[in-house]
C-alpha cells in the first residue's frame, strides 16, 4: 500500500530563515515523488518532481530511498512562500497519486 | 489557456438532493481524476478514469458516481447528498501514461456545502 506522511500540519518560520518541509513515504516499488503547492484560494499546482531534479522558486527536494524521504527545502524563506504544501507519491503500474495531508507554511515578516 | 475547468465553483445543497459536478480539460490528457479536500485530511481520490471509456474507484468512492463522457469531460454525481460530503472537490487530469510518472493538473475546485 502507498502511504505519504507529512508530520507537520503547520510550520511557521521567519522571513529569511531556512525552510524544510518533511515528507516520508511507504512504497514497495520504484517511487515517483512530487511536491504540490496551493496558495490561498488558488488551484493546486505542481512545484517540483524528483525525476526532474530541478529547483523551482528556490525550492529543492532530494529523494532519499534509504530513509524513504523527499523533504522540501529552501535556504531563505519569503513571505510569498506562505501556502499549503502537499507531498504526493505515484509509482510504476499505478494510476493513483497518493497525497499527504499537507503542511501549511506560514512565513512571518 | 483554460487547462482544467470545473463548474460550478460554489454550491449549497440540502440533504438528499442530487447534483452533478462538471469537469472539462483542453490539454488532450487521457487520464482524469476527482478528489475531495477536507481539513486535516489532505486530498483523497474519489474516482479516476485512466482513459476514455474506463473508470475506477479510488480511496473514497462511496456515495459518488462518475461518467467519462468523452476524452475532455469527466463528471462526478452525488445521487443523494449527505452532510459528510461537504467538501472542496477538485478535478485533475494528467498527460498520457501512467499517473505515477506524469504530474497532474488541477482545476480551481468546487466548494460544496450540504445542509
Amino acid at each position: 500500500a502507498q502511504r505519504v506522511t507529512q508530520p507537520e500540519k503547520l510550520l511557521s518560520v521567519f522571513k529569511g530563515a531556512p525552510v524544510e518541509l518533511k515528507c516520508n513515504y511507504s512504497y514497495s516499488g520504484s517511487p515517483e515523488l512530487f511536491w504540490y503547492v496551493q496558495y490561498s484560494r488558488q488551484r493546486l499546482q505542481l512545484l517540483l518532481r524528483h525525476i526532474s531534479r530541478e529547483s523551482i522558486k528556490g525550492f529543492t527536494a532530494d529523494l532519499n530511498k534509504g530513509e524513504t524521504s523527499f523533504h522540501l527545502k529552501k535556504p531563505f524563506a519569503q513571505e510569498e512562500d506562505s501556502a499549503m504544501y502537499y507531498c504526493a507519491l505515484g509509482g510504476a503500474g499505478s494510476y493513483q497519486l497518493t497525497f499527504g495531508k499537507g503542511t501549511k507554511l506560514s512565513v512571518i515578516p | 489557456n483554460a487547462g482544467v475547468t470545473q463548474t460550478p465553483k460554489f454550491q449549497v445543497l440540502k440533504t438528499g438532493q442530487s447534483m452533478t459536478l462538471q469537469c472539462a480539460q483542453d490539454m488532450n490528457h487521457n487520464s482524469m481524476y476527482w478528489y475531495r479536500q477536507d481539513p486535516g485530511m489532505g486530498l483523497r481520490l474519489i474516482y479516476y478514469s485512466a482513459s476514455e471509456g474506463t473508470t475506477d474507484k479510488g480511496e473514497v468512492p462511496n456515495g459518488y458516481n462518475v461518467s467519462r463522457l468523452n476524452k475532455r469531460e469527466f463528471s462526478l454525481r452525488l445521487e443523494s447528498a449527505a452532510p459528510s460530503q461537504t467538501s472542496v472537490y477538485f478535478c485533475a487530469s494528467s498527460e498520457p501514461g501512467q499517473v505515477g510518472y506524469q504530474p497532474q493538473h488541477f482545476g480551481d475546485g468546487t466548494r460544496l456545502s450540504i445542509l
